[in-house]
């Protein structure tokens, strides 16, 4: 069973905040949001997590809402580079709980 | 830091023949994990180790596949006989306990397997 959901597919436009939401109503009291990225070709790419405040760190903005419900990964000034798939997971932070892929976001930033 | 390193980037062989794909974790990670990525099943995990030890290989699609560390610095994925379904790019990926700081994956190896 999926535990998230996220849009298939965006666009945004460069040098402009890229809002990408996720849906993870059945999140438990001890799951964290984590955001991965994997650029064409590259192995996945830790970004960012968070468990119920607002995370930031020098690639991105991680909100969560106060029901912890949904969450936004922001990435403040999209460049190209920032075209990818962006994947949202929850799980504890520990290892026994596998990291485990969804279909994520596909983001398309343009010039 | 060289980060998680996978050998070879590309590799080719037939049908039938043995595939053996490498990875030097992070130094002081002991964790390490293998994954899969094809376009019909997407990223799957494989198997993890955990201070070399296997703790969970339920995703190892069947016997012709294993997976060994024998010390901290290295470990393979081997595919015995390798098929044209196995065709994926394999990843490596490290981490500490708890994962603060998330995964760390390498390049990925492309395996073709004609």
């Amino acid at each position: 069973d999926a535990k998230t959901t996220q849009p298939p597919s965006m666009d945004c436009a460069e040098g402009r905040a890229a809002n990408l939401p996720c849906n993870h109503s059945t999140i438990s009291g001890n799951e964290y949001v984590y955001w991965y990225r994997q650029i064409h070709s590259q192995g996945p790419q830790y970004i960012i997590h968070g468990l119920k405040n607002n995370e930031t760190n020098e690639m991105a903005s991680l909100i969560i809402t106060e029901d912890r419900k949904s969450s936004t990964l922001i990435l403040p000034h999209a460049t190209l580079r920032d075209t990818a798939v962006y994947y949202c997971i929850v799980r504890v932070p520990y290892n026994t709980d596998k990291l485990i892929f969804g279909t994520g976001t596909r983001l398309q930033v343009f010039p | 830091d060289a980060g998680v390193i996978q050998s070879p980037r590309h590799e080719v062989t037939e049908m039938g023949q043995e595939v053996t794909l490498r990875c030097k974790p992070i130094s002081g990670h002991d964790y390490l994990f293998w994954y899969r990525q094809t376009m019909m099943r997407g990223l799957e995990l494989l198997i993890y180790f955990n201070n070399n030890v296997p703790i969970d290989d339920s995703g190892m699609p069947e016997d012709r596949f294993s997976a060994k560390m024998p010390n901290a610095s290295f470990s393979t994925l081997k595919i015995q006989p390798s098929e044209p379904r196995d065709s994926a790019v394999y990843f490596c990926a490290s981490s500490t306990y708890p994962d603060r700081y998330g995964y760390t994956f390498g390049s990925g190896t492309r395996l073709t397997v004609v």
